[in-house]
């Protein structure tokens, strides 16, 4: 059974600061990972979608890495801001691609 | 353009009662998906609609059932509520079932059973 891991599970920075954010599957047959941002008590926006194939996807400050081999991304924010303060959770697709199974998440807080 | 729209925003609801939850989207995406999020849990997938016409079920089905009578709606219903279905309940739909297709959100359904 596939199982997602996110670590830290809380993150608080100061602006400016470059952070990671990491992910981590124990099952490397994966069609792809996404990598969602969900704000109190709202849905989930969907950030950057890495397929198997891929090592990383970039959109504006966001930068996201995939190591299939070992079960591994990370999502790198650069120069963070305030409104980037939410919870960020990572998704792995599986059962033909359509089945995402996720992570718990990692709050994000980021002062001023 | 809304994209996913689901209802109600929230329900409290009496154990035993029957309850739907809906959800429409106008991207006329052909799979649909509903998840609950539980605190501790992540989110986990209830049950799933690869086009119209055809469901799935998913790591947690027991207890809902889903129909898919048309492109844009799939609504989730719950036969006889129990307390330990108090959960944040999301509907997601992608461009297409499997590969490499993105699944948008909806802004979910709070739903507690007393």
């Amino acid at each position: 059974k596939q199982e997602v891991t996110q670590i830290p599970a809380a993150l608080s920075v100061p602006e400016g600061e470059n952070l990671v954010l990491n992910c981590s599957f124990t099952d490397s047959a994966i069609y792809n990972l996404q990598w969602f941002r969900q704000d109190p008590g709202k849905g989930l926006t969907s950030l950057l979608l890495i397929q198997s194939s891929q090592r990383e996807q970039t959109s504006g400050r966001l930068n996201a890495s995939l190591d299939k081999s070992s079960g591994r991304s990370t999502l790198y924010i650069a120069a963070s801001q305030p409104g980037d303060s939410a919870t960020y959770l990572c998704a792995v697709a599986t059962g033909g691609g359509n089945k995402l199974t996720f992570g718990t998440g990692t709050q994000l807080k980021v002062e001023l | 353009i809304a994209g996913i729209t689901q209802a109600p925003t929230s329900q409290i609801l009496a154990a035993g009662r029957r309850m739907t939850l809906r959800c429409t989207q106008d991207m006329r995406h052909n799979a649909m998906y509903w998840y609950r999020q539980d605190l501790g849990l992540g989110l986990r997938l209830i049950h799933y609609s690869n086009t119209a016409g055809t469901t799935g079920k998913g790591e947690v089905p027991d207890g809902y059932s889903v129909s898919r009578a048309n492109t844009d709606d799939f609504p989730l219903t719950l036969a006889s509520a129990v307390p330990s279905q108090t959960s944040v309940y999301f509907c997601a739909s992608s461009a297409v079932a499997g590969g490499n297709n993105e699944q948008f959100f909806g802004p979910g359904t709070r739903l507690t059973v007393l």
